[in-house]
């Protein structure tokens, strides 16, 4: 499959944890990449690779893979994480490249 | 600073073409793969086309293969988006992105421009 499954929408607890999930089964074979995305902005990276984070990403943001999930956890979210988030990876082909639908990021 | 400006996008008609220009700078572009991804109002981020760093590979999500063709000029710093035979359904804010493929499990777009909107209507 060259699909990417995302929940439509999370919400968290000011300073609680979340995770936000990703599913497909070419996450078997490739690590996905994460995205935040707020309103009127274009994306920015969030977390690559196994679990790496660009610079000027907090260390709150941090990834995990198991079997064909994906997960993006925030540990003690922030106002500021209120976003959309979408995940990446490559499909079975390895050269088709497919992203999740989005996830809506509320944070009460 | 890395940086990624498009330009390019209006408003055409359905049938129509337009061209997209992605210029980069902060960075070799020459050795770096580079995508197009484009957002239609509301909706999620779709992939659409990616082009090696020499320009030998390309490939496209099967919505538009056929009618997009993705190109750059590496003399130039510029990457760009030819879209004919253009549909509503085109309309979208179009992104240029830099891609990064370190190892054969690993890929990511990182940075990405600030868009410009496309609007297919009569």
């Amino acid at each position: 499959s060259s699909e990417l499954t995302q929940d439509p929408a999370v919400s968290v607890a000011l300073g609680q944890t979340v995770r936000i999930t990703c599913q497909g089964d070419s996450l078997r074979t490739y690590y996905a990449s994460w995205y935040q995305q707020k309103p009127g902005q274009a994306p920015i990276l969030v977390i690559y690779g196994r679990n790496s984070r660009p610079s000027g990403i907090p260390d709150r943001f941090s990834g995990s893979s198991s079997g064909n999930t994906a997960s993006l956890t925030i540990t003690g979210a922030q106002a500021e994480d209120e976003a959309d988030y979408y995940c990446n990876s490559r499909d079975s082909s390895g050269n088709h490249w497919v992203f999740g639908g989005g996830t809506k990021l509320t944070v009460l | 600073e890395v940086q990624l400006v498009e330009s390019g996008g209006g408003l055409v008609q359905p049938g129509g073409s337009l061209r997209l220009s992605c210029a980069a700078s902060g960075f070799t572009f020459t050795t770096y793969w580079m995508s197009w991804v484009r957002q239609a109002p509301g909706k999620g981020l779709e992939w659409l086309a990616n082009i090696k760093q020499d320009g030998t590979e390309k490939y496209y999500v099967d919505s538009v293969k056929g009618r997009f063709t993705i190109s750059r000029d590496n003399a130039k710093n510029s990457l760009y988006l030819q879209m004919n035979s253009l549909r509503v359904e085109d309309t979208a804010v179009y992104y240029c992105t830099r891609v990064r493929v370190p190892d054969a499990m690993s890929n990511w777009f990182d940075p990405w421009g600030q868009g410009t909107l496309v609007t297919v209507s009569s």
